[in-house]
């Protein structure tokens, strides 16, 4: 019931592009959804984050979807550039208990 | 702002070593974790530390421990190494419950 499954495993985005990662989540007691992203050799920096009292957040070209009844939300990178070409997490947390669990990660290419 | 800090950022050590990893969090926060990403994963949590006691646990074994001093500072130390444990060891640092920032790891190798 911890787990946060995350898909897909690598994106290939052509400059421009839309890029789209997905998560899904079984615990309903989570209440806090970040995305954090993360380059070689550095630790995840986070990117955006929603509550489940909304259905969409964006913050410049980084928006994320979330559906609660669906227990699924996802990122959407709009304007895909190859500096955005990086592994991204998607990740969960409890209210009060402030523990990450994390998704299996997505590594995205952004072609020139 | 300098951000999390961590060290050292490479770690070499023997099986059956002791290793301690640390971490000064970002200016102003007074909550720390920790996580282990093996490669190719992503991070799994250790444990947090909150006024000195550890608040949470993750599923580590005891050879996994922590220290939090009263800068909020943060020791991590992990006995009897064996292969399994090399990976990036990374701090998390926060002030409420939400908003994590991560220093950039310690790279351990375990040989």
């Amino acid at each position: 019931q911890q787990q946060v499954k995350q898909s897909p495993q690598s994106l290939i985005v052509q400059k421009g592009g839309i890029s789209i990662i997905n998560c899904a989540y079984e615990n309903t007691a989570f209440d806090y959804f970040p995305w954090y992203q993360q380059f070689p050799g550095k630790g995840p920096a986070l990117l955006i984050a929603i509550r489940p009292d909304v259905s969409e957040k964006k913050e410049g070209r980084f928006t994320i979807s979330f559906n609660k009844s669906a227990k699924q939300f996802s990122l959407h990178i709009m304007d895909s550039q190859p500096g955005d070409s990086a592994t991204y997490f998607c990740a969960a947390s409890k209210e009060g208990f402030q523990k990450l669990v994390f998704g299996t990660g997505t590594r995205l290419l952004v072609s020139p | 702002d300098a951000g999390v800090t961590q060290s050292p950022t490479h770690l070499i050590k023997t099986r059956g070593q002791q290793v301690t990893l640390r971490c000064s969090p970002k200016s102003g926060h007074d909550t720390v974790s920790w996580y282990q990403q093996a490669l190719g994963q992503g991070p799994q949590f250790i444990f947090q530390y909150y006024e000195e006691e550890e608040r949470q646990r993750g599923n580590f074994p005891d050879r996994f421990s922590g220290h939090q001093f009263p800068n909020y500072s943060s020791e991590l130390n992990v006995n009897a190494l064996w292969l399994g444990d090399s990976a990036l060891y990374l701090c998390a640092s926060a002030e409420g419950n939400y908003g994590y920032t991560f220093g950039s790891g310690t790279r351990l190798t375990v040989v």
